[in-house]
């Protein structure tokens, strides 16, 4: 299958630090990415849907200052949570569908854990 | 009511048991369907697409019933690598494709 790759796999940070996270696609374009967050146990929750050369497209309850989105080009699409705050530790995943299969291939994750 | 339901369990089944999961979707006009897999901190891990005319894959198969707007997914001959815990994905219909997810079905197979 397809190859999204994310970066980091962990974070570790202090309160009040901003935390970007990366992801490619490695072997094929993607202009819709999607990111979501999971927290223990529970199911993942889509966060915002990014779209290569314009705005994304957050869910409801989902602070968009908080939670920047860019989506520059059409591998690549960056997540940053701004000011991080204990609550905000959880694991981010990012997806990006394979237009041509209508399939959505995962990045392995990022654990952040803010302190 | 949520737009996927899954039993979380867990199912609790012995090797070599055939176990089935069921996931119902609101969206009568849902276009996609999937299983996916998710290891225990790990990312979500396509196991197969799901068709009308339903799909089987080695010890794996998959129906969909739209009338009754459920998805199904049988795994015979269990074995202790399947434990895990299966992610029921539907699509929305028209081109935005949004993805939702149910909260998982937990599988543990047992010795």
């Amino acid at each position: 299958g397809a190859v999204v790759s994310q970066h980091p796999s962990w974070v570790i940070c202090k309160s009040g630090t901003s935390v970007k996270i990366e992801c490619r696609s490695l072997d094929f374009q993607a202009t819709t990415m999607f990111w979501y967050r999971q927290f223990p146990k529970q199911s993942l929750m889509l966060m915002a849907t990014s779209n290569e050369g314009s705005k994304a497209t957050y869910e409801q309850g989902v602070e968009k200052d908080k939670f920047l989105i860019n989506h520059a080009s059409l591998t690549l699409s960056t997540l940053t949570v701004t000011s991080a705050h204990p609550e905000d530790s959880s694991f981010y995943i990012c997806s990006a569908r394979v237009l041509a299969e209508n399939i959505q291939y995962f990045g392995a994750g990022t654990r952040l854990s803010v302190l | 009511r949520k737009e996927v339901e899954q039993d979380p369990g867990p199912f609790n089944v012995p090797e070599g048991a055939t176990v089935a999961f069921n996931c119902t979707y609101s969206n009568s006009a849902s276009q996609s369907f999937f299983w996916y897999r998710q290891d225990c901190r790990k990312e979500p891990k396509l196991l197969m697409s799901v068709y009308s005319s339903g799909n089987e894959d080695g010890r794996f198969t998959a129906q969909l019933n739209r009338a009754s707007q459920y998805i199904s997914l049988l795994i015979r001959d269990s074995k202790l690598s399947d434990s895990a815990t299966y992610l029921c994905v539907v699509t929305k219909s028209g081109g935005s494709y949004i993805p939702t997810f149910g909260r998982g079905t937990s599988l543990i197979v047992h010795p």
